[in-house]
Order: C-alpha cells, then structure tokens, then sequence
C-alpha cells in the first residue's frame, strides 16, 4: 500500500492567482495522477504524471492551465494557473504502484480549493 | 473507452438494514473493477476490486460484491449498514485508451444510514 499526503489541504485565493499543490507518497511509485472533484460531483482525471517524463492529459484539460511536475518517483505537483471561480473544486492526488490496470490506486486526502 | 454508471445517485436505510448499491459497465474483453469509498472531507479508499476469478469478491467493513458478466454489472452488497458507513460509493473500472493504464469513475451514490 502506500500513504499519501498533500498540501495544503485548503485554501482560499483570489482570482487570477496560481496555487501550487505538492502530493508526497511515502514509497516509490510508478503512477501518480490527479483529480478533480467538483461539488457534489464524481473524479475527473486531469492528467497522470509519469517520473522523467511529460504528463498526459485528459481531453479537456491542458498543461497551460494545470502544469505538472514529477521530479522522482515520490513527488509531484500540479499547479492551478490563473485561477476563475470555476476552479473551486477537491483536487486530489492518486499512485498506483505498479503501472498494471489491476494496480490499486491509493488516494490522498484532497485539497479543498475556492478561487473568490 | 470504458464507463460506468451507477444507477442511484442516493440511497437511504436504516441502520442494520440491507443495502444494494448498483453499478454498470461498459462491455469489454477483459474488465478491472473497483468500488471506493469516500468519507466526509476525506479522500478515496478502496472497498474491494475483482480482477478474475470468483464473481464474489469480499472487501472492507463487511462489504461484498457480486460480478454479472451477462448483465455487465458489479453490484456492491452489505447485509447490515451502520450508521458508520454514510458516505459516498464510487464504482471504478480499469481503461487502458490512450496507451496507458486509468480509472473511470461512475457519478457516485450517497449512501445515507439513519438511526
């Protein structure tokens, strides 16, 4: 298994501002993705971030507004550029181990994010 | 690509009752399911995934459930809810489109116990 942490797990910013988000697995991992959760709403998968590579992204989203970082194989942060209210949302931070679709993913706790 | 879709977007039970909370998917060759569970102001953890083999898989917290390939379903299934188990279900299937391995989540269920 792995323990997932991220920071902040809130914040309140203004608009057109930038929030980085840093997710920290306490184990190597090969996978790590993020998530949006809208209110009262389901995940939606931004991108997955691969270690030494660029990250993927889903349709709909692009690096421009949601730039990514995975320096080694605990780490990543996916940043939330220039900020509108429509941003307000959980972003959450997944690692699956080991990169096969049967892997389970293990999540952290989210932060908890509201652009005024 | 793969989907789901969980048919109920809220379910209400008394405590110690039965509980069924329904889950589809898409048709595939081979298929990879995950039900997670979602606390308040937590993140995801998972409740049980079935990978192959018996149709019956048993999970966390007394959670099971039960894959129907001819129905393309994989329901989650509690026999006793506690007031403890409020909280919102995601089913979740494995899709590999785009080269590489993620999950598809259904909308969720809000499950609500009441005493």
């Amino acid at each position: 298994s792995a323990v997932i942490s991220q920071k902040p797990s809130r914040d309140i910013c203004q608009r057109g501002t930038s929030l980085t988000i840093q997710c920290q697995v306490d184990s190597q991992v090969t996978m790590m993705f993020w998530y949006r959760q809208q209110p009262g709403q389901s995940l939606t998968l931004i991108a997955t971030a691969n270690q030494g590579s660029e990250a993927t992204y889903e349709s709909g989203f692009v690096i421009d507004k949601f730039p990514i970082s995975r320096p080694n194989l605990t780490f990543s942060t996916l940043t939330v550029s220039n900020m509108s209210p429509e941003d307000s949302s959980i972003y959450l931070c997944s690692a699956g181990t080991g990169g096969k679709p049967t892997d389970t993913q293990y999540f952290g706790p989210g932060t908890r994010l509201t652009v005024l | 690509a793969q989907s789901v879709t969980q048919l109920d977007s809220q379910v209400p039970v008394f405590e110690e009752a039965p509980v069924e909370l329904r889950c589809n998917y898409s048709s595939s060759v081979s298929v990879y399911l995950f039900w997670y569970v979602q606390y308040p102001n937590q993140g995801l953890q998972l409740l049980l995934k079935y990978l192959s083999g018996s149709t019956l898989v048993k999970g966390i917290n007394g959670f099971e459930a039960e894959f129907n390939k001819s129905q393309t379903s994989f329901h989650l299934r509690k026999p006793s809810v506690h007031i403890s188990d409020t909280a919102e279900y995601f089913c979740a299937v494995s899709d590999r489109s785009g080269g590489y391995n993620k999950l598809i989540f259904g909308a969720g269920t809000r499950l609500a116990v009441h005493p």
